[in-house]
């Protein structure tokens, strides 16, 4: 069965700076996806940024990119710039590959944005 | 980009009683759909994954005759559950994947329930 492991609950970072959260996880497949989702308040689940696992090249968008370390099953995510819009908690998800396969989820990690 | 919607989005309902839950892809057909529950501060835990026209598979732990799910259509999916107790209150989530394209996942808003 795949896990997916966020050791950081509680992160927090000054407004503009930048902040890495940590996500391992642990499978025995080849083929996959890994994601990274953010939940604010609203509790309304927002897809931050996605890795296929076939992809050498690092995921980025704007402002948000990853370090995905394949054989060392890692996937961390750097968020630069902090705004205070960033508040929220951050979810690490597996994937098999597969059209009707489940996210599994790590348990989160909280990020506060201070100003 | 995708919508999928959850309906109500908050209900309150006594001990004992059904309460139903409905989730619709607004403008892509869902081919799956799953069902999340999340305690507060607490990650999403999947209940159950349902395909179109088909039973659903349950998670182990969770009881299929108290959470029934129904994926009736391509856009709708509804979660009953049954003789609701107040440890039933939750917060439950659901997402659909998309059945055409890259086959993208979208998540609901929500659905907070309350039993008294």
């Amino acid at each position: 069965a795949q896990t997916v492991t966020q050791s950081q609950p509680e992160m927090s970072v000054q407004e503009a700076e930048t902040v890495t959260l940590s996500c391992t996880y642990d499978t025995s497949e080849n083929n996959y996806y890994l994601f990274w989702y953010k939940q604010p308040p609203s509790r309304q689940m927002i897809l931050v940024i996605r890795q296929e696992a076939y992809k050498q090249q690092n995921a980025t968008e704007n402002r948000f990119s990853v370090n995905f370390q394949k054989a060392a099953k890692s996937f961390s995510l750097k968020i630069s710039d902090s705004q205070l819009g960033d508040t929220a908690m951050y979810f690490c998800a597996f994937n098999r590959q597969g059209g009707s396969e489940k996210l599994v989820f790590g348990k989160g990690t909280k990020l506060t944005v201070n100003p | 980009g995708a919508v999928v919607s959850q309906h109500p989005s908050w209900v309150i309902c006594k001990s004992g009683t059904s309460v139903k839950i409905e989730c619709r892809s607004l403008d892509f057909q869902a081919t799956t759909m799953f069902w999340y529950r999340q305690f507060p501060k607490q990650s999403l835990m999947l209940m159950a994954t349902s395909n179109e026209g088909s039973k659903a598979t349950y998670e182990q732990g969770v009881e299929k005759d108290k959470f029934l799910i129904n994926h009736a259509s391509l856009t709708l999916s509804t979660l009953t559950v049954t003789s609701a107790h107040p440890e039933d209150s939750s917060f439950y989530i659901c997402s659909a994947r998309d059945g055409t394209g890259l086959g993208r996942l979208y998540f609901g808003p929500g659905t907070r329930l309350t039993v008294t």
